[in-house]
């Protein structure tokens, strides 16, 4: 089954411990990105990768980091969180050259930083 | 940055009844796109709009790109209690940029 698989699900955690949130898809996307959706924002991109070791921020990109070592892989890594990115995460994948622009949303991850 | 602003923020409306929704901006954008989101599910697409005033329906869903580049509307007809959800416009940049409008949340009573 064609899908993009976030970890964790949920995680509550305290400002200033790293954190990392993975994200891989099984559809051989080339480009993959990470949002993030907070109440009456709508979803605001992080970062993005076109592919394996090509990536660019996104509108919100403080306090994140990114890597795309491989292509089914891209994690989104917080070094010092802070209670401000407690927000709901979610990462999206879609073929970078084609005639359509359909992303496909992994389940989301709940992050809170106390 | 770009923006998007996205109306109406919410809306109330029977079974049956015809919605529309759009997206502005002072940017122009390569594609529109139309999303779904189910509660505690990520967004789904349902339309992607790639030229200027292009007109594409997908059931009773039909969204068009706007002359400018800068807008878009959907429109739903006959809306169903299925039709539930947070609807999302996103406009798509040239360097593969992709931004969100902040979120149309239908509610339809049957």
């Amino acid at each position: 089954e064609a899908q993009v698989t976030q970890n964790p699900r949920y995680l509550i955690t305290v400002t200033g411990k790293k954190l990392t949130v993975t994200c891989s898809q099984n559809m051989n996307h080339e480009y993959m990105s990470w949002y993030r959706q907070d109440p009456g924002l709508g979803l605001r991109q992080i970062y993005y990768s076109m592919n394996v070791e090509v990536t660019d921020k996104g509108d919100v990109p403080e306090g994140y980091k990114v890597s795309r070592k491989e292509k089914r892989n891209f994690p989104l890594i917080l070094e010092s969180p802070s209670p401000n990115q407690t927000s709901l995460y979610f990462c999206a994948s879609s073929l970078l050259w084609s005639d359509s622009y359909e992303q496909y949303f992994g389940p989301g991850t709940r992050l809170t930083v106390t | 940055g770009q923006q998007l602003n996205q109306s109406p923020q919410s809306m109330f409306i029977q079974e049956g009844e015809d919605v529309s929704m759009n997206c502005t901006s002072s940017s122009i954008f390569n594609t529109w796109l139309w999303y779904k989101q189910d509660p505690g599910e990520g967004p789904v697409l349902l339309i992607a709009l790639y030229k200027a005033g292009e007109l594409t329906s997908n059931g009773r869903l039909t969204a068009q790109f706007g002359i400018t580049r800068k807008d878009s509307f959907l429109n739903i007809s006959a809306s169903i209690p299925s039709d539930v959800g947070i609807y999302f416009c996103a406009g798509r940049t040239g360097g593969f940029k992709t931004i969100f409008g902040a979120g149309t949340r239908l509610f339809v009573k049957a």
